[in-house]
């Protein structure tokens, strides 16, 4: 079974820095996407990137950036200028090729000190 | 703008009581889900549907119903054999990209 782990559970920057959450998960399949979600205290659930894996290029969404090692099967997620709207649980999330489903991490709390 | 409405947002349940929450999209997907959310947790899957008429439970199904009537509709009961279902719940959709969400219900016991 596919399983996914997020080993922060918490993690502080300062304003207009930059973080890395990190995302590890297992599987046997080798066609599967991996997404980025984030959930700002308004409990709001907010795609923030994804990523399928048979793109060698890593996906960009302005600020927001992944480094996806397919071989080492990480998938972190890098904020860069940190803004104090970015401070929100952050879910990195996976899914099969052949099922809707999504697998979740626990979740990693990012705090914006201003 | 197509979404997905949850309603109500907050939803008192007495003991005993069954409530319903809704969950309706005007997205055209045919895959919904419910998870349930406790203070500071991730998300569990409760059920989804694939398609009408048929669903399958998630990981913590146990006290709670789903019907899935029409593609757009995926209403979940909270039932009484559910004795601790103080939690956030989520509604979502998808086709084969990524879920989308809808805003929540804060379920309370009375």
């Amino acid at each position: 079974a596919q399983t996914v782990t997020q080993s922060q559970p918490e993690m502080s920057v300062q304003e207009a820095e930059t973080v890395t959450l990190s995302c590890t998960y297992d599987t046997s399949e080798s066609d599967y996407y991996l997404f980025w979600y984030k959930q700002p205290p308004s409990r709001q659930m907010i795609l923030v990137i994804r990523q399928e894996a048979y793109k060698q290029q890593n996906a960009t969404e302005n600020r927001f950036s992944v480094n996806f090692q397919k071989a080492a099967k990480s998938f972190s997620l890098k904020i860069s200028d940190s803004q104090l709207g970015d401070a929100a649980m952050y879910f990195c999330a996976y899914r099969s090729n052949s099922n809707y489903q999504l697998i979740w991490g626990a979740g990693t709390k990012l705090i914006i000190k201003p | 703008d197509g979404g997905i409405t949850q309603s109500p947002k907050y939803l008192f349940r007495k003991e005993g009581q069954n409530v319903t929450l809704s969950c309706e999209q005007n997205l055209n997907h045919d895959a919904m889900y419910w998870y349930r959310q406790d203070p500071g947790q991730g998300l569990r899957l409760i059920y989804y549907s694939q398609i009408v008429n048929d669903f399958q439970k998630g990981d913590i199904a146990e006290g709670y119903s789903v019907s899935r009537e029409k593609k757009e509709s995926f209403p979940l009961t909270v039932t009484s054999a559910q004795k601790n279902p103080t939690a956030f719940y989520l509604c979502a959709s998808s086709t084969s990209g990524p879920q989308h969400f809808g805003d929540g219900t804060r379920l309370s016991i009375l």
